[in-house]
């Protein structure tokens, strides 16, 4: 079965602090897709990143930077110098072979708080 | 400017009322799907549609319906709403080209059920 697990609840950083936020998933397809979406506190859900099972590059986007180990099964995230505006919560989720190939499954999400 | 639509946004309801919640996307997307949110177990399928009058369960069906009668619309119905569907509610959808298309997403409904 395909599952993700994000094992942090909530993460309460300092502005300019760093923080990483782990995502462990679980498939026994081949073929997969892994997201991170943030879901600000008005509520909608921003895609931020896809990253597929072949490419096990990490990447940067300005503040952002993924980290994707196939040997440990993870794809995490990491947001350097930390703003009040990154205050949200992270939504990682996994696209399976096996699933309709529309579906993502999500994990439970990890509430950020930044504080000035 | 490409969207998903969701109305209402907010919505309180009573027990047993029958309510639809409406999805409507403008890039012409196949695939077609709602979740619903809920604290501590992320965001989770309830039915998704890969075409017009194609539509099947996700992950947690129960106590709710959909239909797909053109490509655009994606309705969610509860027929007869409980407490326990208290959650808030995204519909999605994605081009349809195969694993890995990114979604989109509505704004989210949030519903309670009282």
């Amino acid at each position: 079965a395909q599952k993700v697990t994000q094992a942090q609840t909530e993460i309460s950083v300092v502005e300019k602090e760093d923080v990483t936020l782990d995502c462990v998933y679980e498939t026994r397809d081949t073929t997969y897709y892994l997201f991170w979406y943030k879901q600000p506190p008005s509520g909608e859900l921003v895609f931020l990143i896809r990253r597929n099972s072949f490419d096990e590059q990490n990447e940067i986007s300005g503040r952002y930077s993924w980290n994707f180990q196939k040997s440990t099964s993870s794809f995490n995230f990491t947001i350097t110098a930390s703003q009040v505006v990154d205050s949200a919560v992270y939504f990682c989720a996994l696209s399976t072979s096996t699933d309709s190939w529309g579906k993502l499954q999500f994990g439970a999400g990890t509430q950020v708080v930044v504080t000035p | 400017e490409a969207q998903v639509t969701q109305n209402p946004r907010y919505l309180i309801t009573v027990t047993g009322k029958k309510l639809t919640v409406t999805c409507s996307q403008n890039m012409n997307h196949e695939y077609m799907s709602w979740y619903r949110q809920d604290p501590g177990l992320g965001l989770r399928q309830i039915y998704y549609s890969m075409n017009v009058e194609v539509t099947d369960k996700g992950d947690v069906p129960e106590g709710y319906k959909v239909s797909r009668k053109e490509k655009r619309n994606f309705p969610l119905i509860l027929e007869s709403p409980s407490p326990n569907q208290t959650s808030l509610y995204f519909c999605a959808s994605s081009l349809g080209q195969g694993l890995g298309t990114e979604a989109f997403f509505g704004q989210g409904t949030r519903l309670t059920v009282v």
